[in-house]
């Protein structure tokens, strides 16, 4: 079956410790996306990723980074920088790349991050 | 999701009709979107309306856009216990290659 695979489910950091979050696709999806979900702030936007090798920053790359070596997958990593990394991570992708209008973004399950 | 507003809580009684409501301020934006998340899980698309469009309805799904009021509702007739989660509404403004998401409504059902 084709989806959008996130491990681990759940993971826990130690202040000062950089992690990184796996999303991998088999569903032949050039744009990648990784969002942080908190309560009640709905989904904010990290990175995200038109096409191999390229990637932008969203509304909140302060403390993230990531890469896109291969189509498949887009780890994103949480680093020392990043002050309040506790939260839900969430990537997904989409089949087209250009212009709008934008299709069906496919989500995977989740990551919840806690900082111990 | 600053730019995209709903209401945090609603809850209702099972079989009755629920109604969630987005306003968004992007004009420009070519598709609206509402997701579904069930506890601890990813989103999962429920339906979307193109922008020249002031409804549509898929199963017990209604979705009624108002582009003069920036306004966007989400109406669930015959409202079931297994859709209790958290709906989001989405837009996709031109020129960004993301969705812009709204905070989320918590739907609560009652037996």
């Amino acid at each position: 079956d084709g989806g959008i695979t996130q491990s681990p489910k759940y993971l826990f950091r130690k202040e000062g410790q950089n992690v990184t979050l796996s999303c991998e696709q088999n569903l032949n999806h050039d744009a990648m996306y990784w969002y942080r979900q908190d309560p009640g702030q709905g989904l904010r936007l990290i990175y995200y990723s038109q096409i191999v090798n390229d990637f932008q920053k969203g509304d909140i790359a302060e403390g993230y980074s990531v890469s896109r070596e291969k189509k498949e997958s887009f780890p994103l990593t949480v680093t020392s920088a990043q002050k309040n990394p506790t939260a839900f991570y969430l990537c997904a992708s989409r089949p087209s790349q250009g212009p709008a209008p934008l299709t069906e973004a496919f989500f995977g399950q989740g990551t919840r991050l806690t900082v111990v | 999701g600053e730019d995209v507003e709903q209401s945090l809580f609603l809850s209702v009684r099972e079989g009755d009709s629920s109604v969630i409501n987005c306003t968004y301020t992007d004009s420009s934006s070519t598709y609206l979107y509402w997701y579904k998340q069930e506890p601890g899980a990813g989103l999962q698309l429920l339906t979307y309306i193109f922008s020249n469009m002031d409804m549509k309805q898929d199963q017990r799904l209604t979705v009624l856009l108002n582009k003069k009021d920036k306004h966007l509702s989400l109406r669930i007739a015959d409202t079931q216990t297994g859709d209790s989660a958290i709906y989001f509404c989405a837009e996709s403004p031109s020129g960004r290659r993301a969705l812009t998401f709204g905070s989320g409504t918590r739907l609560q059902v009652q037996p």
